[in-house]
């Protein structure tokens, strides 16, 4: 049972908008920055945001990260078949004091 | 381009130490401000946050796992190393190394190694 919580799956056809949750709570997302990773499969996972919204060079302006609250979230317009992958939303937590993920939801490209 | 890469055993035994190596090149660990960790992930499971170091010395570890974990920097040989007592098949997974600009997010990583606990 993960601290963070994401949908396990999500899809969207060529061209489509999706959108990836992942809700926690205060003393995780509540109080401190979200980051997100990509994990293709076999492959290492790569950062995709820090800082709920900064994207480190390289990613495309198709992605987009924000937060609200306790929850965050992670846009994808315009949807490519070589989105297709593992994204992970990740925080420190407060109370659990410690880097914490989510349990990952699988993008498929229909 | 900073590069990481992981090495040790593949297998190890129940009861035994995991040890691995993460070599880092194209970079120093003695860089300030930067931490390095280590993240692992069971097969075909998520990911899970297992210890990091500052580049002072300080270590910080997953509270799961904190009476099992040691993580050190060897700034002689710009590696860092991780050392988990008392395996069991549960600790079974691919074991990653990677650079943070901050506690939680890692620009860098290793290609992993998957690693083993079995008789």
């Amino acid at each position: 049972q993960s601290v963070l919580t994401q949908p396990p799956s999500a899809s969207g056809t060529p061209g489509q908008s999706v959108t990836i949750s992942c809700s926690g709570s205060s003393s995780n997302i509540g109080s401190n920055t979200v980051n997100w990773y990509r994990q293709l499969p076999g492959t290492a996972p790569k950062l995709l945001f820090y800082t709920n919204n900064q994207r480190p060079s390289g990613v495309p302006d198709r992605f987009s990260g924000s937060k609200s609250g306790t929850s965050a979230s992670l846009a994808i317009s315009g949807l490519q078949s070589e989105d297709e992958a593992d994204y992970y939303c990740a925080t420190w937590d407060d109370s659990l004091n410690g880097w914490v993920f989510g349990g990952g939801t699988k993008l498929t490209v229909l | 381009q900073l590069q990481l890469q992981e090495s040790g055993p593949g297998l190890v035994k129940p009861s035994e130490t995991l040890s691995l190596t993460c070599t880092v090149s194209g970079g120093s660990i003695g860089t300030p401000n930067f931490y390095w960790g280590w993240i692992r992930q069971p097969p075909g499971k998520g990911l899970e946050w297992v210890g990091s170091i500052y580049y002072t010395g300080t270590a910080y570890y997953n509270p799961s796992l904190k009476s099992r974990v040691t993580i050190a920097l060897d700034t002689s040989n710009n590696q860092f190393s991780l050392r988990l007592n008392s395996v069991t098949a549960a600790d079974t997974a691919a074991y990653y190394c990677a650079r943070q600009r901050d506690v939680t997010a890692a620009g860098y990583w290793g290609q992993g190694i998957l690693v083993t606990v079995s008789s």
